[in-house]
């Protein structure tokens, strides 16, 4: 079956534009969360979703980035003004349960700000 | 913030190699461990997953251990292969979601 996809693939944004990346989790999987990959590193978690309620959003790093899920399925990751610092990968996963024992995870999405 | 580092940063071998990966967590209070591994542009892969009532697991040629009085966890990888290649992470997952700084390994035909 369709796995976790995210659009677009790749994003180049001008350090100001506002940008949005999508994540179409599995059909039916209850849990959705977002990481940040920087070059080199670990992914970082952003934010944590049990169907449409935003149940920890502690790591989104700034006011400027907004992430949503309202109808429990497709979710958005927003980012206003961006910045150079914003430049990673940006990693979506998604469960069947209500925790991270089973993530799927999709492609990523790879912002780069210049 | 917490910490969660992985030994060695980078691993480079020859095929048929055994191989072991470190991850240890600056917090103790660890519940589920879980390795991945993360090919180039690609998403993670799950491998392994120590649940809080366990101390290892094994699948074919994978085995981990959780020791988590000491906040340790290992990967053991026998008989490495060059599909091995990849990226390895360690991840806690329970409330504070922590991935680990990850190892990049490189088995050489």
């Amino acid at each position: 079956g369709a796995g976790v996809s995210q659009s677009p693939r790749y994003k180049v944004a001008k350090r100001g534009q506002d940008v949005a990346l999508r994540c179409d989790p599995i059909s039916g999987h209850v849990s959705l969360f977002w990481y940040q990959q920087a070059l080199g590193q670990g992914p970082e978690f952003l934010t944590y979703f049990q169907n449409e309620a935003q149940l920890d959003k502690s790591g989104l790093p700034s006011d400027r980035f907004f992430a949503e899920r309202p109808e429990g399925s497709v979710s958005t990751l927003k980012i206003q003004r961006t910045q150079q610092e914003d430049s990673a990968v940006y990693l979506c996963a998604s469960s069947p349960l209500g925790n991270t024992d089973t993530q799927y995870f999709g492609p990523g999405t790879r912002l780069t700000v210049l | 913030k917490q910490e969660v580092t992985q030994i060695p940063a980078a691993l480079s071998v020859p095929e048929g190699e055994n191989l072991v990966l470190n991850c240890s967590f600056t917090d103790s209070a660890i519940y589920n461990l879980q390795w991945f591994r993360q090919d180039p542009g690609k998403g993670l892969t799950s491998l392994l997953l120590i649940q809080s009532s366990q101390r290892e697991q094994t699948s074919g040629r994978l085995n981990a251990s959780l020791d988590k009085s000491s906040g340790r966890s290992t990967l053991y990888i026998a008989a490495s292969q060059p599909g091995d290649s990849a990226t390895y992470l360690c991840f806690r997952g329970f409330q504070k979601l922590v991935f680990g700084t990850g190892t990049r390994l490189l088995v050489s035909p």
